[in-house]
């Protein structure tokens, strides 16, 4: 079954306390990109990755890393967690850019709160 | 600057109805607007997409509907059932994908 798989789906950790989300997709994407989803804000996005290796800013990379080493994988690091960091994270995938048929395969959420 | 938003929050519709969602943009440069669809506890997935070029698209009880003149867009659920409820997006696409901040559809019985 294709699909994007996240872990952990929940999660609660305190200030500071460095934690890794993971994303795999096995539909051999290219396209992955991580967003943050707050009430009110609606989906903002965090990193994207266009291929292996190429991986470039969204709109809110403050205080997030990202790797792309594997095709299929595209974890989210959160080196120092802070508690404006709580939210509810989805990694996508898609086929080519994803700008070009906007059918972004999203992962089921890793919800997040930092104490 | 870009923006995506909607014009309501919230809908609740009578099971069997017809919903419509509805969504303005900003950037007249986009060129291409998707819906998406979030069930509680899940993460968004596609509905249905039209390019700039097209002014309606239909797809299984599903209608989207653009206005370019008026940088409006909506989507159109028939007979609308339980398992339509959801938080309902749509984004935009120039160069980058902008997401609205959604409208949750409740689907009264």
């Amino acid at each position: 079954e294709a699909q994007v798989t996240q872990n952990p789906r929940y999660l609660i950790t305190v200030t500071g306390k460095k934690l890794t989300v993971t994303c795999s997709q096995n539909m051999n994407h290219e396209y992955m990109s991580w967003y943050r989803q707050d009430p009110g804000l609606g989906l903002r996005q965090i990193y994207y990755s266009m291929n292996v290796e190429v991986t470039d800013k969204g709109d809110v990379p403050e205080g997030y890393k990202v790797s792309r080493k594997e095709k299929r994988n595209f974890p989210l690091i959160l080196e120092s967690p802070s508690p404006n960091q709580t939210s509810l994270y989805f990694c996508a995938s898609s086929l080519s850019e994803g700008l070009n048929t906007g059918e972004l395969f999203f992962g089921e959420g890793s919800r997040l709160t930092v104490l | 600057g870009e923006s995506v938003g909607l014009h309501l929050p919230t809908l609740s519709v009578q099971e069997g109805d017809n919903s419509i969602i509805n969504c303005a943009y900003s950037n007249s440069a986009s060129d291409y607007f998707i819906w998406y669809k979030q069930e509680s506890g899940k993460g968004p997935q596609f509905i249905i997409d039209i390019r700039s070029n097209m002014d309606k698209r239909q797809g299984q009880r599903v209608t989207v509907l653009l206005n370019k003149t008026v940088k409006h867009l909506s989507l159109q659920i028939a007979a609308t059932q339980p398992g339509d409820s959801a938080v309902y997006f749509c984004a935009e696409i120039h160069y980058k994908l902008t997401f609205g901040k959604g409208t949750l559809l409740t689907v009264n019985p």
